[in-house]
Formats: structure tokens, sequence, C-alpha cells
């Protein structure tokens, strides 16, 4: 596609499910970040994947968060026995190779997790 | 500790005036900047950057300004439209090593250009 595609656009659930969010990268790029922007806040790093080289999982906040990149492409974070701090909207991006480019990351549209 | 600041959660500026967007650091490690601009229900989008080696770069209406020495940036958008009312956020970017990059965000500044 040409740009990051997230899925869903917006989920609601109910506190303590477990919820699946997707992101598609840009064709090509091999670096992925999750960020999670909750009301009023800037975005709060929660992991980054480069290549095939194991993740950076350094900003997730809990071990109920998770996340894999399968064949390089696409990611998927999973929350377990979601709580309502959880709620925010949840973005997803990808950077190309090559020299400052790198620097530049370019998002999806987010998925806004409400957790009820 | 935010290590990237925006201390001003919004801003008002007419059609047509300057609209000054502040952002302050504290770590020295960074070596590039980037504004990002955010419209409701989007992605942020890429908006301009500019390397630690310079202090000015320009791009049409935006620029950005770097001062290292006070550790503080800031975007002008000449003249400002409507259009530009959005939320703003200033990210740093500092080496994680082996050719990987990570971005710091600042909270945002909205921007409210009033026709």
């Amino acid at each position: 596609g040409a740009g990051v595609s997230q899925s869903p656009s917006n989920k609601v659930t109910e506190k303590g499910k477990d919820v699946e969010l997707r992101c598609d990268p840009i064709s090509g790029h091999t670096a992925l970040y999750w960020y999670r922007q909750s009301l009023g806040q800037g975005l709060e790093f929660l992991i980054y994947f480069q290549g095939n080289s194991a993740p950076d999982k350094s900003g997730l906040p809990s071990d109920r968060f998770s996340a894999e990149r399968t064949g390089g492409s696409v990611s998927t974070l999973t929350i377990q026995r979601t709580q309502q701090e959880d709620s925010a909207v949840y973005l997803c991006a990808s950077t190309p190779s090559g020299g400052l480019a790198k620097n530049i990351q370019y998002f999806g549209a987010g998925t806004r997790l409400s957790v009820l | 500790d935010q290590q990237v600041k925006q201390n001003s959660p919004s801003l008002s500026v007419q059609e047509g005036r300057i609209s000054i967007l502040n952002c302050d650091y504290t770590n020295s490690m960074f070596d590039y900047f980037l504004w990002y601009k955010k419209y409701p229900a989007e992605g942020p989008t890429f908006l301009i950057s500019i390397s630690s080696i310079k202090d000015k770069n320009e791009d049409g209406r935006f620029t950005v300004f770097l001062n290292k020495s006070a550790k503080h940036l800031s975007l002008h958008i000449v003249p400002s439209q409507p259009g530009d009312s959005a939320v703003y956020f200033c990210a740093a970017s500092s080496s994680r090593g082996a050719g990987s990059y990570q971005l710091t965000f600042g909270k945002g500044t909205k921007l409210s250009v009033i026709p």
C-alpha cells in the first residue's frame, strides 16, 4: 500500500478482555515502531522492530503488552486483560533504510482503543 | 522526566500572521529534530526537520530554527492559513546504534488559525 495501514481504526472492549491491533507498514521499510498516545499526552514509545534483530521492548508498560512482527512486515500488538488505563490511540510507524531518511517516521492513522 | 517539552498546549493566531511554536529539549545527545503535524483521526505527518549541525531550515511557509546552546527549537509558519490548524509535535532523534534511531516526542501544541 501507499502508506502505513492500521486496523481496526476503532476498538471498544470490556475490561479484562484481550485485544489485537494490527499494523501493515510501508512496503520495504525495515523498521517498525509502536507508540501510544493517551489523552492530552505526547506519543509514548512502546516497542521497536528492526529487520530480523530482537525487538526493543523497553517501552512496554507491563507484561500484559506484547508485539510480534511476522516475516519482517506486518506487526500485531496484543494487550491482554485490558484495563481502563489502556484506553488510548495506538500508533504504528515505519521508516525506510538509508541515511537521514531513517529519522523520518511515517505513521498510520492509529487505532483508538476504548476499554469500558 | 520529559526530554522534549512543548510548554504551550495551545496557540491561536489570526490568518495571515506568523505562528511560532516552541520546543525545548534536555538531552544533548539529540542530533536531529523534526516537526510533525496531526489532524484529528489521522496519524502524525512529517512536516520539516533540522540537523544539529544547522541552525535554520526553510521549506516554503515553514521554517525551523535551532539554538543548540539553549537547547531550543521553534517552528515558524508564515503566513498562517486556516488549513494549518492542527496539533504540532516536536520530536528529537538519537541514535540507538546499528543504524537505527529513536524519536522522543513532546506533548504537542494545538494551533488554531482564525480566519
